[in-house]
């Protein structure tokens, strides 16, 4: 199976960047992905890392490290909306089917 | 882009009863659909995995006739607690996979009394 640990609450202010990392133990592990929820809704998908290397949509850059069992959401000029809980999510292949195996969330407050 | 509906979005019933929940994929067909459950302030924990056509694939720990799942086509997977119990008081979200990316629908929020 899979467990994914990313840590609990990261504090950052208006503007600045912070990183979001998330180490996985996984067997049949296919990509990591990462969402977005803001209380009371659904995740959103945010990205996905097959491959090696950094990713960038906007705001907001993907890495994974496979070497490592590595990976971190690198979210630049932080705006208030940002605040949100953030999920790693391997990508999991067992047999003929995928699923998505969350860590526990990253609750970001971004303060002014 | 991909969009997955879910149907309630919340309920609210009495100990005992049965609550039926309904996942559609809107503008792509979905094979495999996934249910999530999600506790208060904790991350989502998958349940079951629905596949069209055939029996659901159950996480450990997950009563499968507690929690019945039919996938009776390829844009509909339906999830039925059955005499639930307040402690099954939870938000309930499925989930399609298109590709490698994986669409969630708006979450059923379950309340019961």
């Amino acid at each position: 199976g899979q467990s994914l640990e990313q840590p609990s609450e990261v504090t950052a202010v208006e503007g600045a960047i912070v990183q979001i990392n998330c180490t996985y133990q996984t067997s049949g592990f296919y990509g990591l992905s990462w969402y977005q929820q803001h209380d009371g809704g659904a995740p959103t998908f945010l990205s996905y890392n097959g491959l090696d290397g950094l990713e960038e949509t906007g705001r907001f850059s993907s890495f994974l490290s496979r070497s490592d069992s590595y990976g971190y959401l690198l979210l630049q000029e932080l705006q208030m909306k940002d605040s949100a809980s953030y999920f790693c999510a391997g990508l999991n292949y067992g047999g003929s089917q995928g699923n998505l195996i969350f860590g526990k969330g990253t609750k970001l407050s971004v303060k002014p | 882009g991909a969009v997955v509906s879910q149907h309630p979005s919340w309920v609210i019933c009495k100990s005992g009863t049965s609550v039926k929940i309904e996942c559609r994929s809107l503008d792509f067909q979905a094979t495999t659909m996934f249910w999530y459950r999600q506790f208060p302030k904790q991350s989502l924990m998958l349940m079951a995995t629905s596949n069209e056509g055939s029996k659901a694939t159950y996480e450990q720990g997950v009563e499968k006739d507690k929690f019945l799942i039919n996938h009776a086509s390829l844009t509909l997977s339906t999830l039925t607690v059955t005499s639930a119990h307040p402690e099954d008081s939870s938000f309930y979200i499925c989930s399609a996979n298109r590709g490698q990316e994986q669409y969630f629908g708006p979450g059923t929020r379950l309340t019961v009394t």
